[in-house]
């Protein structure tokens, strides 16, 4: 069982649906990233959370640190939100990342 | 203030080869620390660099290795290349790293490594 599961691994939707992508973990961290990684490779660091919730925009990220989970929301989706998002934990100090959400939203 | 520069973009080699691939990090920051990304494994840490000293390493057999100079930047070398090390290397540099307090992480663009 992998220390970082995320769901679903794929996701289309319509332009405007809210999205939510959900990232469990199994390990003790210090705080859980949420990363975009667009088609070519490069990797924006889009949250980091220890607790509680976080809102940038249309993304809203939350964290629940006794049940081990976390949500990425993405309110009014749009076709630019296209992209891999990937959760990763910080824990024994270093990054240990999830196999990643491909979301494609259509207009 | 610039971001994360990663070179070269791409690169091919054969089997049996080395390589050198080359990080510099946003001014000021002082942690680099290496990832490598392929289809069947993911993102996984191969090492950190702080202060010119490596802080933490991942699961990677020896033939990975780095080091930080004095101005921040790293270099990774991988020696005795494998079909398997075919993958997008990333780095990713921030104020603290692990210690302490984690902060977040600027990733470069990568390097896209071909194994023949």
């Amino acid at each position: 069982k992998n220390e970082v599961e995320q769901s679903p691994q794929n996701l289309t939707a319509q332009e405007g649906e809210f999205i939510t992508i959900n990232c469990s973990y199994s390990v003790g961290i210090s705080a859980l990233h949420w990363l975009q990684q667009h088609p070519g490779g490069g990797i924006v660091s889009l949250f980091m959370l220890s607790s509680g919730k976080k809102k940038h925009g249309r993304l809203i990220a939350t964290i629940n640190i006794q049940e081990k989970h976390s949500s990425l929301h993405i309110t009014a989706s749009h076709p630019r939100d296209s992209a891999v998002y990937i959760c990763a934990v910080f824990g024994n100090e270093k990054l240990t990342f999830g196999t990643g959400t491909r979301l494609t939203i259509i207009p | 203030k610039a971001g994360v520069t990663q070179t070269p973009r791409y690169l091919i080699k054969t089997r049996g080869q080395q390589v050198t691939l080359s990080c510099s990090p946003i001014s000021g920051h002082r942690s680099v620390s290496w990832y490598q990304q392929t289809p069947g494994q993911g993102l996984q840490f191969l090492f950190e660099y702080f202060s010119e000293t490596q802080r933490n390493k991942g699961n990677f057999p020896g033939r990975f290795s780095g080091r930080q100079f004095s101005n921040s930047r790293s270099e990774m070398n991988v020696s005795t290349l494998e079909l398997g090390d075919s993958a997008l290397y990333l780095c990713a540099s921030s104020f603290r790293g692990g210690r302490g307090r984690p902060d977040t992480q600027y990733f470069g663009p990568g390097t896209r490594l071909t194994v023949l």
